[in-house]
Parts: structure tokens; C-alpha cells; sequence
């Protein structure tokens, strides 16, 4: 069953634009993750936010984390179309197996 | 370094039939997962091991077996494929179960018909 559950399912947004995708879980979590697919490709990590940490910057993406609403945020800076693909969140949560349970995805349209 | 390998990248199947899916990781990594993803559903996890020798069950282990042959190489074994089982299936591997990071294959397209 999913713990993390991604919104919108799809984002279709301008090159230069920002695009917002959000995850919320159930659960209490260790930390969450997002990665990337490219299309017909397997997933590229991209960040990693642990529970004590509400913020985290890698290049143009910034990721939040709320624990108190059990979601996420992952920001996307001044889009490029290099940035289409789907976005998905995972998350580990605390006392179990570690090992990370996945969202269904963003996918995120970004047109030049 | 190629990370992770799978073979084969396609595969049909008729209903009943059996195959092995490989995977490879190249980089000494302790744990090892396959998934499967199907449209809208996201990646589900089916078998996994945390390190040689062992395997576990993951979400949806019904239908498949898996041998971990030795630290590089982890496999998946569908005995008698069902028109179910069509999906992009991925291994990923990480240094340790749970460590932060998880690399992916490119995935393996297998429909059965």
C-alpha cells in the first residue's frame, strides 16, 4: 500500500516557470526521499530530507518537510523542458524495515 | 562503473510460461530490491535482500521467487507467468538496507499474454 501519495498527477507548466509537487504520508517517517523517471527509464535519487530538517536545497530543487502535516514539497526552479518527467516521493518510515515505500508520481510536463 | 544491470531490457511471455529476470550491481553493495510498477500505481516492492545470503518478502511476492546468487547478482523467477505479471519490473540496489540511497536498473517491459 502507498504511504506517500503525490499531488497533482500531472503538472503541465512553461520553461521558466516553478513547479510545485506535493507528497503527503500517514505514517511517522525517518526521512523521504524524491526521485526522478524519465520516460521508459529507472529512477534517479534527487534529495533526501530526514524528520529533524525542514528544508533542503540540491541546485534548482528545494525540498520542504512538514511533520506536523505529514507532507512534502518538492520545488523545481525556472523549469527547463530537460525537466519533464515523473516525480515521485518515498518514504521510510520509523521502526520498520527501512526500506523505502513509493509513491504513484507527479508527472510533470515542462514545455519550451 | 554501470550501476545496475538488467537483462533483458523486453520479454513476452505466453500465460504459463517461465523466465528469469538478472540483475547486476557493480558497485559493492550490500542490499538489493526488485519492484514492479504498473500505470498509477507506482513502484511496489516484491522481493528483496538485505544481504547475501538472505531474502525477504515485500509487498506483493505472489507469483515470483528470487535467488540471491552472490553479492553482485539478484534474480527474479516468475515459475508460470499470468497476464497479471505484465509490467516494468526494476531491481535497485543500496549499500545497506535502508541506507539513504537506492540505485535503479533501467527495467525490464515483460507482457504476458
Amino acid at each position: 500500500s502507498q504511504q506517500g501519495e503525490e499531488d497533482p498527477q500531472a503538472l503541465s507548466i512553461q520553461e521558466g516557470e516553478n513547479a510545485t509537487m506535493n507528497c503527503s504520508y500517514k505514517t511517522s517517517i525517518n526521512n523521504l526521499q524524491w526521485y526522478r523517471q524519465n520516460s521508459g527509464r529507472g529512477l534517479v535519487h534527487l534529495i533526501l530530507i530526514r524528520s529533524n530538517e525542514r528544508e533542503k536545497h540540491s541546485g534548482r530543487l528545494r525540498v520542504t518537510l512538514d511533520t506536523s502535516k505529514k507532507s512534502s514539497s518538492l520545488l523545481i526552479t525556472a523549469s527547463r523542458a530537460a525537466d519533464t518527467a515523473s516525480y515521485f516521493c518515498a518514504t521510510v518510515t520509523s521502526g520498520g524495515s527501512y526500506i523505502p515505500t513509493f509513491g504513484r508520481g507527479t508527472s510533470l510536463i515542462v514545455h519550451p | 562503473n554501470a550501476g545496475v544491470t538488467q537483462t533483458p531490457k523486453f520479454q513476452v511471455l505466453k500465460t504459463g510460461q517461465s523466465m528469469t529476470l538478472q540483475c547486476a550491481q557493480d558497485m559493492n553493495h550490500n542490499s538489493m530490491y526488485w519492484y514492479r510498477q504498473d500505470p498509477g500505481m507506482g513502484l511496489r516492492l516484491i522481493y528483496y535482500s538485505a544481504s547475501e545470503g538472505t531474502t525477504d518478502k515485500g509487498e506483493v511476492p505472489n507469483g515470483y521467487n528470487v535467488s540471491r546468487l552472490n553479492k553482485r547478482e539478484f534474480s527474479l523467477r516468475l515459475e508460470s507467468a499470468a497476464p497479471s505479471q505484465t509490467s516494468v519490473y526494476f531491481c535497485a540496489s543500496s549499500e545497506f538496507q535502508g541506507t539513504e540511497t537506492q540505485y535503479f536498473g533501467p527495467g525490464t517491459r515483460l507482457l504476458v499474454l
